[in-house]
């Protein structure tokens, strides 16, 4: 069972916008300012995608965004394409005691 | 451009000890921006990390998994390496070593390409 909870899937057809999110408690992602996404394609390496729950690192398109409310840090890809069809993984820092933590992982399709 | 590359034997038998190396290529593993990290996914299953070490050599574990785990670096060869005592099945995964950078402890990038580590007799 993993730490944080996200959906097992989400869905949409391209040029539309899908948002996944990733559940923790005030101990991890409502307790600091430190989730980030990867994205993983199959039988890939992850590749980070946002960190520090909004930032984009060079070389990912701003097609993906990040923010966070409380407890719930969410992952929006605008204008999807075929190419964004992956799995996508949240984590945060859980404090200095378990610091890294994910979720378990929402599947993305892109119809 | 930064590279990481896992290696170390495909197959381990319960009870012993899992090693794997991970080799730094493009960069140097001593530079102060950095931490180093190794993460690991179960077949079909989501990612776990396991834990990150400092090229002075202070580490940080998962607390479930830290009684089993050692971390070490090795600056000479920019490499560092990862040791998991008294596996079981529960323990065949993909192992990934990655690059940590700045303050976020889970901001990873990049990643090594993986190895797959079964346990079995």
């Amino acid at each position: 069972q993993s730490a944080l909870t996200q959906p097992p899937s989400a869905s949409g057809s391209p040029g539309q916008s899908v948002t996944i999110s990733c559940t923790g408690t005030s101990s991890d992602v409502g307790g600091y300012n430190y989730v980030s996404w990867y994205q993983q394609h199959s039988g890939k390496a992850p590749k980070l995608m946002i960190y520090e729950v909004s930032k984009r690192p060079s070389g990912v398109p701003d097609r993906f965004s990040g923010s966070k409310s409380g407890n719930t840090a969410s992952l929006t890809v605008s204008g999807l394409q075929a190419e964004d069809e992956a799995d996508y993984y949240c984590s945060s820092y859980a404090g200095s005691n378990n610091p890294v933590v994910f979720g378990g992982g929402t599947k993305l399709t892109v119809l | 451009q930064l590279q990481l590359q896992e290696s170390g034997p495909g197959l381990v038998k319960p009870s012993e000890t899992l090693s794997l190396t991970c080799t730094v290529s493009g960069g140097s593993i001593s530079s102060s921006s950095y931490y180093w990290g190794w993460i690991r996914q179960p077949p079909g299953k989501g990612l776990e990390w396991i834990g990150s070490i400092y090229y002075s050599g202070s580490t940080y574990y998962n607390p479930s998994l830290k009684s089993r785990v050692t971390i070490s670096v090795d600056t000479s060869k920019n490499q560092f390496s990862l040791k998991l005592s008294s596996v079981t099945a529960a323990d065949t995964a993909v192992y990934y070593c990655a690059r940590r950078i700045g303050k976020a402890p889970n901001r990873f990038d990049p990643w090594g390409q993986g190895t797959l580590v079964t346990v079995s007799s």
